[in-house]
Parts: C-alpha cells; structure tokens; sequence
C-alpha cells in the first residue's frame, strides 16, 4: 500500500520567518516527487519537483533523500501569500497515479 | 499560460443518477487522469489514461465509473448511477509523459443528493 505521511499542522508561523515541512513515504519504488500548494477549495497547483541533490526555487528549497524515504521543504522568508496547505506527492513511475499526503496547514501571521 | 480546463464547476444530482464530468487537457500532453478529494480529506487517484486506454485505476475505481476520449480534445468521466458518497470535487490532471509534473484542472464539485 502506498502512503505518504505528513504533519497536518497547523503551522502557524509570523510573517518574515523561515518554515520547513516533512514527509515521508512507504513506497521505495517511488521515482517521482513534487509539492502541491492547496489553497482552500481549490485545485492542487505544482510548487516544484524535487531532485536527488535537492533544488531551490527563489524562496523554497526541497530535499529528497531516498535511504530513509524522507522528502523536505524549506520556505525562507514567509509571504501572508505562502498560507496555504502544502502537499506532499510521490509518484511510482510511467502512467501510474500519484499519492497524496493529507497536506501541511500553513498560516503566515502579520 | 495553457491550462486544463474542466466543465462544470459545480454539479447537483439526484442519487441513482448518470453523470458526466468533462475536461479539456493540456494540448500537448499524452497522460490524462482523474483524481477526487472529498470534503476535509486528501486528494486520491481514480485512473490513469495514456494511448487511448486506462493504465492504471484505484481500487475506488469500480465498475460504475468509466473514461473516454471521445474526440481529441475532450476527457470525460462517467459515474453511471451516483451514490451520497460519490460527493466530492472531481480533479482532471494531465502531464506531458507519465514521470513529469501534472497539471490540475479547477475541478467539478459533484454533489449527490
């Protein structure tokens, strides 16, 4: 059975500071990884993929690290926008679906 | 920007009921899929599409859903005889190959009543 499991939170984190999430997944076939953002009743929107050496997108850095099945995000310097529910997706491979953790409930305080 | 766009927004039938739930991909992609997230809970895959036929389908997947393509654009969902707990919002999601990012349409809040 597949499953990804995160913190629901919520993190409530004041405006300006920095904020890491984690998860980790079951599968060990899994070969893809992403971040979600969810904002409330709406659709899943990609954040970014996540690498084996790990990656950075202007204010977010994710790591992957496949002996413990573990992925993580980094967000530096935190906007009122970054409050959403982030969500931690794998991936087996070709066609097959991806896996959703329940998301991390983010709230950026002024 | 392309996106995947969905039809419609929000759904209300009667249980026992027919519907369909349609989406229009991403041109260039060749991966389609559904996916449901029910009130309060995490999103989950239906079924995966790719050359015209499933590829792979979630064990929610059952007899009474099916998929089509009917034409070149256009990506459908069939819930042949809705149940209460067929309520959910509806996610259409299609990528370029099966190992890249998918892209999520709005999505169709089907309620069955």
């Amino acid at each position: 059975r597949k499953e990804v499991e995160q913190d629901p939170g919520p993190f409530n984190v004041p405006e300006g500071a920095t904020v890491a999430f984690n998860c980790t997944y079951s599968n060990s076939a899994s070969q893809s990884f992403f971040w979600y953002r969810q904002d409330c009743r709406k659709e899943p929107k990609l954040l970014m993929s996540v690498y084996s050496s790990g990656n950075e997108d202007g204010r977010f850095t994710a790591q992957l690290n496949r002996a413990s099945q573990y992925i993580s995000l980094l967000i530096r310097d935190s906007k009122l926008s970054d409050s959403a529910t982030y969500l931690c997706v794998v991936k087996e491979g070709g066609a097959d679906g991806l896996t959703f953790g329940k998301g991390t409930h983010l709230i950026i305080q002024p | 920007e392309p996106e995947v766009t969905q039809t419609p927004s929000h759904q209300v039938t009667q249980m026992g009921q027919e519907v369909i739930l349609r989406c229009v991909p991403i041109s260039n992609h060749l991966y389609f899929y559904w996916y449901r997230q029910i009130l309060g809970q995490k999103v989950e895959f239906l079924v995966s599409f790719y050359n015209n036929e499933i590829s792979e389908k979630s064990e929610i997947f059952d007899d009474q859903f099916s998929v089509e393509r009917p034409d070149g654009s256009n990506f459908t969902l069939k819930i042949r005889s809705t149940k209460l707990e067929d309520s959910a919002m509806y996610f259409c999601a299609s990528s370029r190959r099966g190992n890249t990012e998918a892209f999520f349409g709005q999505g169709t809040r089907l309620t069955v009543v």
